[in-house]
């Protein structure tokens, strides 16, 4: 079985900061891993997506991710936050063998809070 | 293309009563998937569906729950009765070259 661990519930960063999410992942095989974000009220968007190719994601909105094997992570960082960065963002897995074609296991989500 | 539909947005039933949520994924997707969101237990996969087909449903917490597929552009998903812990967020979503696509969600309020 899959699971997706998301540190930290609540992470708040100046505007024009550097932006850390950390995500670490369980899984028997490299699965294909996501970043998804939602503002209020809405649904899921995707940032990024780790397919077993580059091990470095660039994605939306100055996003990326980096695929650690070893550390089994695939944290989310971008250099300089903007107040329009606040958000929820979820990271999430899926089972390689179904080419991304299996539902998704999400983390618990990490609220961003920029802060003036 | 207008993306993931779902309806109703906002749904408040009373305790017992039948809910019936429904989705219209992007044309030309090939798999639909129901997630349910509460703050207790996050994003929990419900069901999902290859070429209108069910592949697992583990998911679905009770038999209260159901879901179809029809046809290629629509879904359903039922509550049957409802229950006061079934509220939360639905979401339904559509699947192409590995990239899920999220409707805005469904929000259920069971009195």
């Amino acid at each position: 079985a899959q699971s997706v661990t998301q540190l930290g519930s609540h992470v708040s960063v100046s505007e024009g900061a550097l932006v850390l999410l950390r995500c670490n992942y369980s899984s028997s095989v490299p699965p294909y891993l996501f970043w998804y974000v939602q503002y209020p009220n809405q649904g899921l968007q995707l940032l990024l997506k780790y397919t077993s190719a580059a091990t470095l994601v660039k994605g939306i909105n100055g996003f990326e991710a980096e695929f650690k094997k070893s550390e089994t992570s695939f944290h989310l960082t971008k250099p300089s936050a903007h107040m329009s960065d606040a958000a929820e963002y979820f990271c999430a897995v899926s089972p390689p063998l179904g080419g991304g074609a299996d539902g998704l296991t999400f983390g618990k989500g990490t609220h961003l809070i920029i802060q003036p | 293309d207008a993306g993931v539909i779902q309806s109703p947005r906002h749904e408040v039933t009373e305790m017992g009563q039948e809910v019936t949520l429904r989705c219209k994924p992007i044309s030309g997707h090939n798999s639909l998937f129901w997630y349910r969101q509460t703050m207790m237990r996050g994003l929990e996969l419900l069901i999902y569906f290859n070429n209108n087909v069910p592949i697992d449903d583990s998911g679905m917490p009770e038999d209260r729950f159901s879901a179809k597929m029809p046809n290629a552009s629509f879904s359903t998903l039922k509550i049957q009765p409802s229950e006061p812990r079934d509220s939360a967020v639905y979401f339904c979503a559509s699947l192409s070259y590995n990239e899920q696509f999220f409707g805005p969600g469904t929000r259920l309020t069971v009195l």
